[in-house]
């Protein structure tokens, strides 16, 4: 049990693109999933809580015009990074958790994108 | 703001030797959780430490939490090349909700 999907697992696209990440929670319902950002060989850096039919709760000096997030389900968060740029290359990953914050992060695969 | 620190950040042994990796928070934790990173892949949850002074075991892995609830380690016995990674540590200020990550330590083991 527990799984988190995440989509594409990779993308490679021109500067000034939009693009779009999804991260479902296959088995599970959760009203509260979590965005990071992880450069190589480096740690997760939380950019914001995605909170299911609120707003999203963002990290101190992540834009939120910049990486838009939506969490229309309670198996659904995407993440939007708007007219991105090269230095927008990262390793985006998701993570969700059954029942409250206490409980172990349950981690998509991650999307690789790199901008041209 | 809430920073967790690991040592060290890369370790290189030889399969069968022992490896520690230390984490250390600015704040006192309500809890400590340790995750696995495999190259390439995403990290897995491998424990959660809640009580102060606690101290558990999966099979080669132990992980203790300190008495003031601002440290953790995690002792790996006679590693294998399949333990190959990065280990993080992940503690919740005691405060908040967000799950704040350490700068991990990559383990690299040769056979």
């Amino acid at each position: 049990g527990a799984v988190v999907s995440q989509h594409p697992s990779r993308v490679i696209c021109k500067s000034g693109t939009s693009v779009k990440i999804e991260c479902r929670s296959l088995d599970f319902q959760a009203t509260t999933m979590f965005w990071y950002r992880q450069f190589p060989k480096q740690s997760l850096m939380l950019m914001a809580t995605s909170n299911e039919g609120s707003k999203a709760t963002y990290e101190q000096g992540v834009e939120k015009d910049k990486f838009l997030i939506n969490h229309a389900s309670l198996t659904l968060s995407t993440l939007t990074v708007t007219s991105a740029h090269p230095e927008d290359s990262s390793f985006y990953i998701c993570s969700a958790s059954l029942g409250n914050f206490n409980q172990p992060q349950h981690f998509g695969d991650g999307t690789r994108l790199s901008i041209l | 703001g809430q920073q967790v620190m690991q040592i060290p950040q890369y370790q290189h042994v030889q399969e069968g030797e022992d490896f520690t990796t230390y984490c250390n928070s600015s704040t006192t934790l309500s809890n400590i959780q340790w995750y696995k990173q495999r190259p390439g892949g995403h990290p897995v949850f491998l424990i959660q430490l809640v009580k102060s002074g606690e101290v558990k075991k999966q099979k080669r892995l132990t992980f203790q939490f300190g008495e003031a609830k601002k440290n953790s380690s995690l002792h790996i016995t006679a590693t294998q090349t399949t333990d190959v990674g990065t280990y993080f540590c992940a503690g919740r200020d005691t405060g908040f909700q967000k799950l704040v990550f350490g700068t991990g330590t990559r383990l690299l083991v040769s056979p």
